[in-house]
């Protein structure tokens, strides 16, 4: 069983298009993320769900709507794409926010703008 | 916020050699550091954390120090090997900060046969 799960692994879209990505961890964990990959390969935070609740929202377009239904799933929509948004997106998952461990992350989602 | 840098931002070594990865952090709360290694085309997969309350951690070939005075930390990768090549990412977490890590940057580590 593959514990974070991402659909779809690629993406190829044209802009202005509204794209969805999906997500699904089975660890049990309270605590999901979004994190961005660029093409030079560093790592930013998107958000931050905790037991369906958003708890991190960092400086990112509101053309990007996160949505979790429930503990397990976290989800993120894109309206408007745009060239910029291509990039890799990680969805991870950690047991709890009141403590630092380590995450486990999905196999990412390539997205490509064309 | 939490800034993390990482040193070298390529790293090239032959079998067997050992190969070290430096990172600094800028705020003196954060408490935990994991380290991640991401092979071509793969997710990042956590190899080795360490807490503030200990200063060197070590797995098999894998050990990571921490020096809190000085707000640094390292990964010593010994004996590598081939499959050793990936990018490693160095992470730091201030406690009660929602669980947010803050990556540096990332290493390329060539191992050549």
């Amino acid at each position: 069983d593959t514990a974070v799960s991402q659909t779809p692994k690629y993406l190829v879209t044209q802009m202005g298009n509204d794209k969805s990505i999906k997500c699904e961890q089975n660890l049990g964990h309270d605590t999901m993320y979004w994190y961005k990959q660029d093409s030079k390969k560093f790592l930013k935070i998107m958000f931050s769900y905790n037991n369906k609740e958003l708890i991190i929202n960092e400086t990112v377009p509101n053309r990007f709507s996160p949505k979790s239904p429930d503990k397990a799933h976290l989800n993120l929509h894109i309206n408007s794409l745009e060239l910029g948004d291509s990039a890799v997106y990680f969805c991870a998952s950690s047991p709890r926010k009141e403590a630092n461990y380590g995450y486990t992350f999905g196999s990412g989602t390539r997205l490509t703008v064309v | 916020g939490e800034n993390v840098e990482q040193h070298p931002s390529t790293l090239s070594v032959q079998e067997g050699d050992s190969a070290v990865i430096k990172c600094t952090y800028s705020d003196s709360a954060s408490n935990y550091f994991p380290w991640y290694k991401q092979e071509l085309g793969k997710r990042p997969q956590l190899i080795i954390d360490i807490r503030s309350n200990v200063g060197e951690k070590k797995d098999q070939r894998i050990a990571v120090t921490l020096n809190k005075t000085a707000k640094h930390f390292s990964l010593h990768i010994t004996e590598t090997q081939p499959e050793d090549s990936a990018v490693y990412f160095c992470a730091a977490s201030i406690p009660f900060n929602a669980g947010k890590s803050t990556f540096g940057d990332g290493t390329t580590l060539t191992v050549k046969p």
